[in-house]
């Protein structure tokens, strides 16, 4: 069975871009979270969803937004890129409890 | 709200030797704990959790790892370090409601293995 898939696997832009992430989660997975890796750092969590509805947000600014597919995948968009939203962004799935399956992430460079 | 604290940043063992990475963490509700593993340029990759029931939970790679509610820790440990451990380790925590699972990472440690 295929993993959690992740697009574009590296990305650059330059600041006030806007950015759109992609992630597939595993087939029967219906709750996909959204996490941002700092270099150095441990991921911080941006936002989950399950079965399409928003069930937690992380203290990241309204430039972040997301939203889930009846198909369950998951985008992750940007707007008004800054320097600091250079990272490593990864997207995980799971039932809606317990183990999360993370993906190989997307590399986003700001410049 | 939950936290994680990941005593060193940076652990050195000899091949062979104990493995053992610390983590300490708090919850204000019966919390889920976890270890990943990330290889460099990688995504995450589970190596035990800790949910209900047994303490001690053995993972992939002869890692395990033991809930200790009263010290409010889940230290990794392993008994004989290998090079294709070397990687950074990080523990994370989350409730334990279905349909609203943040993790919360702590800060990772990297493991070096000297041959």
């Amino acid at each position: 069975d295929a993993g959690v898939t992740q697009s574009p696997t590296h990305l650059i832009k330059t600041r006030g871009q806007h950015v759109t992430l992609r992630c597939s989660p595993i087939s029967g997975h219906k709750s996909v979270s959204w996490y941002q890796q700092v270099l150095g750092q441990g991921p911080q969590f941006i936002f989950q969803y399950y079965e399409k509805e928003e069930r937690g947000r992380g203290n990241f600014p309204d430039r972040f937004s997301a939203r889930q597919f009846p198909n369950y995948s998951s985008e992750l968009n940007v707007n008004a890129l800054l320097l600091g939203d250079s990272a490593l962004y990864l997207c995980a799935s799971s039932f809606g409890l317990g183990e999360q399956f993370f993906g190989p992430g997307t590399r986003l460079t700001v410049l | 709200a939950q936290s994680v604290t990941q005593l060193g940043s940076h652990v050195s063992v000899s091949e062979g030797a104990l493995v053992l990475l610390r983590c300490n963490y708090s919850s204000s509700v019966p919390p889920y704990l976890f270890w990943y593993v990330q290889y460099p340029n990688q995504g995450l990759q589970l190596l035990l959790k800790y949910t209900t029931g047994a303490t001690l939970v053995k993972g992939i790679n002869g890692f395990e790892a033991e809930f200790k509610k009263s010290e409010t820790s889940f230290h990794l440990t392993k008994p004989s370090a290998h090079m294709s451990d070397a990687a950074e380790y990080f523990c994370a925590v989350s409730g334990a409601n279905f349909g609203n699972e943040k993790l919360t990472f702590g800060t990772g440690t990297r493991l070096t293995i000297i041959p």
